[in-house]
């Protein structure tokens, strides 16, 4: 079992629907959370923090759950520019980075 | 201002080989990672430095993956007889102190073996 598992993809949706992407993470001792994005042959590049409280930022909204070691992204009002692959990433104590293998998101017209 | 830099963009070499990847921080940033990135995979950790000292290898698949930053800056990964399941985009990453700093990522360089 990977230590970030995200949902299959594609997903595919219309213009201006909302997804919901999940990421769940198997070392309890995790500190920190992220969702990163990467266009295709492109370097990943961050979109936010995720913090146990949720964050929202404009049409992204992210959630931690520790409890269930949960991680979900929430796109709002999606737009063309908004196809990507969407990176659930995790940091251990100390400096190591995991990330999942993502979920690719194409968004039609 | 300049972002995270890496050469060569494409690297081709055959097995067997030795081969050197560079990577240019952001100027400033103590942290730097290397991560190695399979098709339809997410980026794999390799290793971490902080300033000159690797504060993390254990990414490093064997003993024929090496890396340095002798000056804190300017990174260098080193494989040693390369292998065709060595064939990957490598990426570099830096970000201003390690920990929850936003991690700059670099082009990448992709290797391939043949």
């Amino acid at each position: 079992r990977k230590e970030v598992e995200q949902d299959p993809g594609p997903f595919n949706v219309p213009e201006g629907a909302t997804v919901a992407f999940n990421c769940t993470y198997s070392n309890s001792a995790s500190q920190s959370f992220f969702w990163y994005r990467q266009d295709c042959r492109k370097e990943p590049k961050l979109l936010m923090s995720v913090y146990s409280s949720g964050n929202e930022d404009g049409r992204f909204t992210a959630q931690l759950n520790r409890a269930s070691q949960y991680i979900s992204l929430l796109i709002r009002d999606s737009k063309l520019s908004d196809s990507a692959t969407y990176l659930c990433v995790v940091r251990r104590p100390g400096f190591k980075t995991i990330f999942g293998a993502g979920t690719r998101l194409f968004v039609k017209a | 201002g300049a972002g995270v830099s890496q050469t060569p963009s494409n690297k081709v070499t055959e097995k067997g080989k030795y081969v050197e990847l560079r990577c240019d921080p952001i100027s400033g940033h103590t942290a730097l990672y290397w991560y190695r990135q399979s098709l339809g995979q997410g980026p794999e950790f390799l290793i971490y430095f902080q300033g000159t000292g690797a504060a993390d290898d254990s990414g490093l698949p064997n003993d024929r993956f090496f890396a340095v930053r002798p000056e804190g800056s300017v990174s260098t990964l080193k494989i040693q007889r390369t292998e065709r399941g060595d064939s990957a985009v490598y990426l570099c990453a830096s970000s201003l102190k390690g920990g929850d700093n936003e991690q700059f990522f670099g082009p990448g360089t992709r290797l391939t073996v043949l």
